[in-house]
């Protein structure tokens, strides 16, 4: 079945450090969203790439979303301690239904 | 503005008791979810729905229960707990229109001992 795989699972930077992560889609994907969770919270909504190769960028993080539509990443400049947090990509299922990754936590040392 | 307001916010069960998740939602959506987290993993989906009297099963639908009898309400009922059971558990809702947003409630969190 359609599966989307994330990495890394862990991140551990010094702040001011970048971090990315990674997603890869087995089947090609019509969209895909980012979420952020922060610790003992719940996933929030950031942003969703339509269009192939697309790059968005909001303030320190850019999303870009692959040629063939099966992979995306977000990218931190500099990171902050506000980054803390498990990052979330999705891709639509049938029905409006949303597959995630399983996540990267990012820990970020002051 | 309240969104999706779920409740409890923690609960401890024991094995074999029964409970329901309330979940509400004030923004008209069409489309509700139910998730589990396990500690350090995704969100996988238990039960959807997408319109009052209309449920379908997720991935982990096994020892849960759901009904849509309103647009604004989704409770997921858990019948005879047991402890692979203990979870986060996140309702989420979207409108069904281009944009796939999903909105989240602040989640229940569930011990089952």
């Amino acid at each position: 079945g359609q599966q989307v795989m994330q990495i890394p699972q862990y991140q551990h930077v010094q702040e001011g450090e970048d971090f990315t992560t990674y997603c890869n889609s087995s089947t090609t994907l019509s969209n895909i969203q980012w979420y952020k969770q922060r610790p003992g919270g719940h996933p929030v909504f950031l942003i969703q790439l339509v269009k192939s190769g697309e790059v968005k960028k909001q303030k320190r993080l850019t999303f870009q979303f692959g040629e063939a539509k099966k992979n995306s990443s977000l990218h931190i400049t500099a990171t902050q301690t506000t980054d803390v947090g498990t990052y979330f990509c999705a891709g639509p299922r049938n029905t409006g239904k949303l597959i995630f990754g399983q996540g990267t936590t990012l820990q970020v040392k002051p | 503005n309240a969104g999706v307001t779920q409740t409890p916010k923690f609960r401890i069960l024991k094995i074999g008791q029964s409970m329901t998740l309330q979940c509400t939602q004030d923004m008209n959506h069409n489309y509700m979810y139910w998730y589990r987290q396990d500690p350090g993993m995704g969100l996988k989906l238990i039960y959807y729905s997408v319109g009052a009297g209309i449920t379908d099963k997720g991935e982990v639908p096994n020892g849960y229960n759901v009904s849509r009898s309103t647009t604004e309400d989704f409770p997921l009922r858990l019948e005879l707990a047991a402890p692979s059971q203990t979870s986060v558990y996140f309702c989420a809702s979207r409108d069904g229109l281009a944009k796939n947003i999903q909105y989240f409630g602040a989640g229940t969190r569930l011990s089952v001992l």
